[in-house]
């Protein structure tokens, strides 16, 4: 069974500042998809950032980019110049293919970026 | 934009009764999702569907039904709530054979059973 792990349940970072978010995940899968979703208070998740397995070259998205590790099964999301706007639940999630049927969301991390 | 709407953002319900939870897209999307999310255990899947009138149990179905009768809409029954179905109920939806499908979620319907 595909497997997703959050071992950071809160993080708090300074504004401006940056912060690594962890993430590992067990598959036998040689290729699949990867993804940070975004779960700010009150508000509907949203995708910050995906990654495809078969890509060596680190996904990102202005101040949002990924650390992945193949061998390793780790999937970082680095944050940086922390805002206020980016406190939120962060999901890393899995999916083994592209049709859009089989997602593992990990537990969570709570990140607070403070004034 | 793709739009999911979730038809209520906080319900409360006595124990026993019936609860209807209804979600629609507005971007033609094949599959519909039903999560269920409580703190530390993140999302777990309780139902989805790949068409119209077509449904696949996830991690956690007990206690819950669905219904798919547009392409459009996903309903989530919960035939006789339960104090232990008091969580956050997420809808989304995908896109078959989108490369690395991304799933677009709604804004969520808060459930509390006393």
């Amino acid at each position: 069974a595909q497997t997703v792990t959050q071992s950071q349940p809160e993080m708090s970072v300074q504004e401006a500042e940056t912060v690594t978010l962890s993430c590992t995940y067990d598959t036998s899968e040689n290729n699949y998809y990867l993804f940070w979703y975004k779960q700010p208070p009150s508000r509907q998740m949203i995708l910050v950032i995906r990654q495809e397995a078969y890509k060596q070259q680190n996904a990102t998205e202005n101040r949002f980019s990924v650390n992945f590790q193949k061998a390793a099964k780790s999937f970082s999301l680095k944050i940086s110049d922390s805002q206020l706007g980016d406190t939120a639940m962060y999901f890393c999630a899995f999916t083994p293919d592209n049709y859009g049927q089989n997602f593992v969301f990990g537990p969570g991390t709570r990140l607070s970026v403070l004034p | 934009d793709v739009k999911v709407t979730q038809s209520s953002r906080y319900l409360v319900k006595r124990t026993g009764e019936k609860v209807f939870l209804e979600c629609v897209q507005d971007m033609d999307h094949e599959n519909m999702f039903w999560y269920r999310q409580d703190p530390g255990l993140g999302l777990r899947l309780i139902y989805f569907s790949y068409d119209v009138k077509m449904k696949e149990k996830g991690d956690i179905p007990e206690g819950y039904s669905v219904s798919r009768e547009k392409k459009e809409r996903f309903s989530l029954i919960l035939e006789s709530a339960s104090t232990n179905q008091t969580s956050m109920y997420l809808c989304a939806s995908a896109l078959v054979g989108y490369q690395g499908g991304e799933l677009f979620f709604g804004e969520g319907s808060r459930l509390t059973v006393l």
